[in-house]
């Protein structure tokens, strides 16, 4: 079985555009959660989708959305870019809202 | 509010040694904490998970405690191997209330030929 897949794996992005990263959970798997990890930093919450309904949400501004379709994937938007977006964002899928199983992420540079 | 602290930031050791990496939390109320290993670049992967009741959980060379008294949990790594040079997070959830789980910034190790 696949694990969890991002794409793109990496992209560079100029200030102001927008950015859509996707994401596919494990087969079976409901929950998709989005993370951003600056370098030398943890991971930090970004939003949790369950159900194609959003669980929760992390301290992060409107610019960040984010949505789950019916067959569970998901998609990260960014909308006006900013130097300090640069970050690795990561996607996590778990069965129900329990132990995450991690994707390789996308690295995400802003010039 | 809801913190996970880590110690040391940052580790080198050299093969063979053994280290000891400290996770202090303020999660309540508790319901588990994992110790995640991430190579550089790639996503985390979960090493174990400690739940309220349990106090030492081994995975082959790496034993993880729990004292959920003081919220501290450790992950000792035992005749350490270049391969386990990565970034070790812990990460503590709340019950269903605040079910969201909150990360330390992980310690950076290190391990020398």
């Amino acid at each position: 079985d696949a694990g969890v897949t991002q794409s793109p794996t990496h992209l560079i992005k100029t200030r102001g555009q927008h950015v859509t990263l996707r994401c596919s959970p494990i087969s079976g798997h409901k929950s998709v959660s989005w993370y951003q990890q600056v370098l030398g930093q943890g991971p930090q919450f970004i939003f949790q989708y369950y159900e194609k309904e959003e669980r929760g949400r992390g301290n992060f501004p409107d610019r960040f959305s984010a949505r789950q379709f019916p067959n569970y994937s998901s998609e990260l938007n960014v909308n006006a870019l900013l130097l300090g977006d640069s970050a690795l964002y990561l996607c996590a899928s778990s069965l129900r809202l329990d132990r995450a199983f991690f994707g390789q992420g996308t690295r995400l540079t802003v010039v | 509010k809801n913190q996970v602290e880590q110690s040391p930031q940052s580790l080198i050791i050299l093969e063979g040694k053994n280290c000891t990496l400290q996770c202090n939390y303020t999660v309540s109320p508790f319901s588990n904490l994992r110790w995640y290993k991430q190579d550089t670049g790639r996503g985390p992967v979960s090493l174990t998970i400690m739940t309220f009741s349990e106090n030492t959980k081994s995975n082959g060379r790496y034993t993880a405690t729990l004292d959920a008294d003081t919220k501290q949990s450790s992950l000792h790594i035992t005749a350490s191997q270049l391969s386990d040079s990565a970034s070790y997070i812990c990460v503590v959830r709340g019950t269903r209330g605040s079910y969201i789980p909150t990360f330390g910034r992980g310690t950076s190790l290190i391990v020398h030929p």
